[in-house]
């Protein structure tokens, strides 16, 4: 089983400001099976990035990701108000599909 | 738009069975080259894959929940279903069906969410 941890835990971060979140797997992951959730309180996980940097339809450009190997990383580059939420990391690599513990961005 | 709805006890008691049915719209299940999936949220944690599931009725599992977890179609409904049997208080979550991103992909990322529904174990 691939175990994917997020950190940090808990972000806390003023409007406008750039969010720097990272997820590391136990074990390599293509990158083209590493994606990127966000939750807002009281609803589904909404899909941000597939292929570890592609846009999901919607999303605008202020989210972007990068990363490869184990390190992968999500940057929200001007925090808007809607923006402050959970956010998970998935990979489906193999024939278990993770998800990481959620880091949490929250207003300062 | 495609729309996915849950629906089933939002209480169980622990050893019992718990199940669940995920109502599609707007898409004809029998038709649609996607897999459909079961994913449940504990409180304050993590999602969990439990499973996916083709229009044919095949299936692939998470390894940690098979031995308890049943998922299947019903293409004359527009449904799928997931049970969970001897549930104790761990299975505990908000359970969502979801559909996978991409067609005849049964390990996928997940494009389209319901919006849940609370299960709780509890006597």
């Amino acid at each position: 089983e691939i175990v994917l941890t997020q950190s940090p835990d808990t972000l806390s971060l003023f409007p406008g400001e750039r969010a720097t979140l990272s997820c590391r797997a136990s074990e390599t992951v293509n990158s083209r099976f590493l994606v990127w959730y966000q939750q807002r309180p009281g609803q589904p996980p909404r899909l941000l990035l597939h292929g570890a940097s592609s846009r999901a339809a919607g999303i605008p450009d202020r989210f972007s990701g990068s990363g490869s190997g184990t390190d992968y990383t999500l940057t929200i580059s001007s925090l808007q108000p809607e923006d402050f939420a959970v956010y998970y990391c998935q990979q489906y690599g193999t024939s278990l599909l993770t998800f990481g513990g959620g880091t949490k961005v929250e207003i300062k | 738009q495609v729309k996915l709805q849950e629906s089933g006890p939002g209480r169980v008691k622990p050893s019992e069975t718990l199940s669940l049915t995920c109502t599609i719209s707007n898409v004809s299940l029998g038709i649609s080259g996607h897999y459909w999936a079961w994913i449940r949220q504990p409180p304050r944690r993590g999602p969990e894959w439990i499973g996916s599931i083709y229009r044919s009725g095949a299936t692939y599992y998470n390894p940690s929940l098979t031995s308890r977890v049943t998922m299947s179609v019903d293409t004359a409904k527009n449904q799928f279903s997931l049970k969970v049997a001897s549930v104790t208080a761990a299975d505990t979550a908000i359970y969502y069906c979801v559909r996978l991103g991409e067609e005849y992909q049964p390990l996928f990322h997940f494009d389209l969410w319901g919006q849940g529904r609370l299960v709780a174990v509890s006597a």
